[in-house]
């Protein structure tokens, strides 16, 4: 069984460019999240879907992030524009049902951002 | 708002040696703890977990114990090896929010 697919593994661009991260989780998997993840530092939760709904988008800086899960399978994050301190690894996440507890999170491998 | 401490940031240990690895959490209403671990260039994998209403539990070499009085709880990892060198997070989940530790660099010297 594939895992959580995340692309680009890698991406380098500079201050006030747009980026885009996309996410495919785990198939059956109705709870997406996405985190940020600062270097020597824990996963912290940016948004969290379920199936297609956010439900938890209280720490994703909506002036210039945005996140979509349509028809929900796939998901999209996106920055614009970027800052020199939104270098990070962005992680992509599922779990089978409804989030909380007892349920398994299986994480990508995230996609290494540097803005310069 | 709700918090996970861990402790230490970094252990090194002599292969065969024991590791533990110790969090403290905030939030009374954190009723599962599962912890992760994270290799270089890889996302966090989940390696053991454990609910509120256990106290203890063991998965060969990896064991993990909770006291929900003190808040604490602790992740042990005998016969340690060097394929065990990694980042280790502890996490507390309650409700619908999982909140991670900082980590915790393991080195396992062969």
């Amino acid at each position: 069984e594939a895992g959580v697919v995340q692309s680009p593994r890698y991406k380098i661009i500079e201050k006030k460019q747009p980026v885009a991260f996309w996410c495919n989780p785990i198939s059956g998997h109705n709870t997406l999240y996405w985190y940020l993840q600062n270097l020597g530092q824990g996963p912290e939760l940016l948004i969290r879907y379920e199936n297609e709904e956010a439900v938890d988008d209280s720490q994703l800086p909506k002036d210039r992030f945005s996140a979509e899960r349509l028809k929900g399978v796939d998901s999209t994050l996106k920055i614009q524009p970027a800052e020199l301190g939104d270098s990070a690894v962005y992680l992509c996440a599922s779990s089978l049902g409804a989030s909380g507890s007892y349920n398994e999170q299986f994480f990508g491998p995230g996609t290494r951002l540097t803005v310069l | 708002g709700e918090n996970v401490e861990q402790h230490p940031s970094t252990l090194s240990v002599q292969e065969g040696d024991s590791a533990v690895i110790k969090c403290t959490y905030s939030d009374s209403a954190s009723n599962y703890f599962p912890w992760y671990k994270q290799e270089l260039g890889k996302g966090p994998q989940l390696i053991i977990d454990i609910r509120s209403n256990v106290g203890e539990k063991k998965d060969q070499r990896i064991a993990v114990t909770l006291n929900k009085t003190a808040k604490h709880f602790s992740l042990h990892i005998t016969e340690t090896q060097p394929e065990d060198s990694a980042v280790y997070f502890c996490a507390g989940t309650g409700g619908f929010k999982t909140i991670f530790g900082a980590g915790t660099r393991l080195f396992v010297k062969a």
